[in-house]
């Protein structure tokens, strides 16, 4: 079975500071991976997704994230955070074509991104 | 409108109250879901349909009911809930669950409280 891990529930950084939001992911083929942003009382927007390819993926509002496929890693990135980056943001893993679980993402339990002036 | 669309956006009912929740998409996409979102949970997929067919019923109790009369509307009939079934219930939509890139794209969200 498919998980997702994002070892940290609650992260804090200073505006302008650069960010790493951890995932892990455990899956037993090529996994499809994403990375959805939730602000308060509102839907999962989603940032970036990788599927093949590049390793480097680029997001929209200046984020990256890398597949690490040794590290079983997904982790997102941003080189300098703005308040309105705060926050939560979701990871999650979707099954490869071929498979029998079409459209049953799972997401990490998800990390709180607080942003200090 | 345009995106994915959820309303009412907050709906408190009693347990023997009957309500539904409406979920409705402008991306011209095939498939739909609802999720639920607990505190402190992680996202939980309830259910999937792909071209008004469900494909998907994650363990659901009965007392949540889906309904889709096409790919661009999707219903969550309630009745007879209990209080740890108040979160915030997702929709989201797709192009085609069998599509080779296919992403889920998610409406606000309707916030339930039961009491």
């Amino acid at each position: 079975a498919q998980s997702v891990t994002q070892p940290d529930i609650h992260i804090t950084v200073s505006e302008g500071a650069s960010l790493e939001l951890r995932c892990n992911y455990s899956y037993g083929a090529t996994p499809y991976l994403f990375w959805y942003v939730q602000s308060p009382g509102q839907g999962l927007q989603l940032l970036l997704k990788y599927f093949s390819g590049d390793t480097l993926v680029q997001g929209i509002k200046g984020f990256e994230a890398e597949f690490k496929r040794s590290q079983s890693s997904f982790n997102l990135r941003k080189p300098s955070v703005h308040w309105s980056d705060a926050a939560e943001y979701f990871c999650a893993v979707g099954p490869n074509p071929g498979g029998t679980s079409y459209g049953k993402l799972t997401f990490g339990q998800g990390t709180i991104l607080t942003v200090h002036p | 409108e345009t995106g994915v669309t959820q309303t009412p956006r907050h709906l408190v009912m009693g347990m023997t109250n009957k309500k539904s929740l409406k979920c409705e998409q402008h991306l011209g996409h095939n498939a739909m879901y609802w999720y639920k979102q607990s505190a402190k949970k992680p996202l939980e997929l309830m259910f999937v349909y792909n071209f008004k067919e469900q494909t998907e019923n994650n363990s659901v109790p009965s007392r949540f009911s889906p309904e889709c009369p096409n790919s661009s509307h999707l219903f969550l009939h309630l009745h007879t809930l209990q209080p740890e079934d108040s979160a915030l219930y997702l929709c989201a939509s797709s192009q085609d669950t069998s599509a080779h890139t296919d992403t889920q794209y998610f409406g606000p969200g309707t916030r339930l409280t039961v009491l």
